[in-house]
């Protein structure tokens, strides 16, 4: 199994352009998540899902959208990227339990630069 | 600001000392959970701990809980330079929809051969 996988692992974009991240996992996991890492700041949640055709804010959530027309496929999207969006990008997955005790499968991140 | 603050912000040892990793939160939790970080890499999960549970051990992890102060400590013994890392905390709220975490800014450890 390749766990959680993300495209691209590098990309650099001008202020203003598009672009999409994708993340494929292959474990069957309801959760899916994309959290924005940057220095001395930890894990910020952007966005997540609970399952297929299911999205919902996180606590960044502005200047991104997300989609998951997949059960395996959880897409984030830079309409018009911005400088404070250079970041490192992780997305994970987890399984739905009841009660809580989800452990979280991560990526091995998109480093994205803005300029 | 973040449920998760973790103190030191970083910590250097020497190979085969122990090291301790602190973390407090604001609000109840359902568990807490702690990952690894290594340089360039995503998380790994290490060990959970859920609010009804003092201690929990996992090789050389040791992690506690303490709900009535909040706070949470992970201890790595005999500490080896694979070990070298950042380290989170991340806390799992009650009555949480979507199996959301709240990560804390991360204790970087560096170990010496």
């Amino acid at each position: 199994n390749a766990g959680v996988t993300q495209t691209p692992k590098f990309r650099v974009l001008k202020t203003g352009q598009s672009m999409t991240l994708l993340c494929a996992q292959d474990m069957n996991h309801e959760y899916m998540y994309w959290y924005r890492q940057d220095p001395g700041m930890g894990l910020r949640l952007i966005h997540y899902s609970v399952g297929e055709g299911t999205t919902a804010k996180g606590e960044v959530p502005d200047g991104y959208n997300v989609s998951r027309l997949k059960k395996q496929n959880f897409l984030l999207g830079l309409e018009s990227a911005a400088p404070s969006q250079t970041s490192v990008y992780f997305c994970a997955s987890s399984y739905r339990l009841a009660g809580g005790g989800n452990e979280q499968f991560f990526g091995p991140g998109t480093r994205l630069t803005v300029l | 600001s973040q449920q998760g603050e973790e103190d030191p912000q970083a910590l250097s040892i020497q190979e085969g000392e122990n090291a301790t990793m602190n973390c407090s939160y604001k609000t109840s939790i359902n568990n807490l959970q702690w990952y690894r970080q290594n340089s360039g890499r995503g998380l790994v999960h290490l060990i959970l701990i859920r609010s009804n549970e003092r201690e929990k051990h996992s090789g050389r992890l040791r992690v506690t809980l303490d709900t009535s102060k909040k706070s949470s400590s992970l201890l790595i013994t005999a500490s080896r330079a694979a070990d070298t890392a950042s380290y989170f905390c991340a806390t799992a709220l009650i009555y949480n929809q979507g199996g959301k975490l709240i990560f804390g800014q991360g204790t970087e450890l560096s170990v010496k051969p």
